[in-house]
């Protein structure tokens, strides 16, 4: 059974950084391509960016809205993603949730961690 | 960007009664090279992460009941309920893959008449 555990959220004042992490387990992580996808509260889904598979070139991408600001990066050995965000402002509280992709579309989701960003 | 605007945003309809939900991008989806329409819809219960149900605009997620279909290409794309069941109130989104960044459409909430 695919599994992701999204950890890593919490209270952080403007300006702040935070890591989120995603855990995987039931498929080989090092061949899948990876995502994250926020909702901020009462609202929709918005897409944060994506990493490639390595044996794809590990190259990421990212939505204007957190360019330059977030960065995306995975451990293969340790099955895990990452969302390393910084100067952070209110406008990021959201609801985080890692992805696989499977050709484009979001197969699995995580559960989601919550970031709460007020001074 | 592509823009992908859903319609209606919110949806009333009868148990064992027929859904319909329309999604409309601002410039085709459709990848020349393969020949598939990136598109996707998903569903999302409260408290829960999305769901997929349907990618390349028209294959059903394995799991997902028959009664889900999704239609259309090009910029025009439809999921349709084809007999709406009391589990199936939710938040559908659709969202577009072709190009990045990637975009979804604004979220429909389908609920019971």
């Amino acid at each position: 059974e695919v599994r992701l555990v999204d950890s890593g959220g919490g209270l952080v004042k403007p300006g702040g950084s935070l890591r989120l992490s995603c855990t995987g387990s039931g498929f080989i992580f090092s061949n899948a391509w990876m995502s994250w996808v926020r909702q901020a509260p009462g609202k929709g889904l918005e897409w944060v960016g994506h990493i490639k598979s390595n044996s794809a070139g590990g190259t990421t991408d990212s939505g204007a809205p957190v360019k330059g600001r977030f960065s995306i990066s995975r451990d293969d050995s340790k099955s895990t993603l990452y969302l390393q965000m910084n100067s952070l402002k209110t406008e990021d509280t959201a609801v985080y949730y890692c992805t696989t992709k499977y050709f484009g579309s979001l197969n699995y989701w995580g559960q989601g961690t919550l970031v709460t960003v007020s001074s | 960007d592509i823009v992908v605007a859903q319609s209606p945003d919110s949806l009333a309809v009868s148990l064992g009664e027929r859904a319909s939900i329309n999604c409309k991008s601002t410039q085709s989806v459709l990848d020349s090279s393969s020949n598939k329409n990136c598109l996707a819809w998903y569903q999302q219960k409260p408290g829960q992460p999305p769901k997929l149900l349907i990618y390349w605009a028209s294959t059903r997620e394995p799991g997902v009941p028959d009664r889900f279909s999704g239609s259309g290409s090009g910029t025009d794309f439809t999921l349709t309920i084809s007999s709406l069941q009391a589990e199936d109130v939710a938040v559908y989104y659709c969202h577009q893959y072709y190009t990045t960044p990637n975009t979804f459409g604004q979220g429909t909430k389908l609920e019971i008449k």
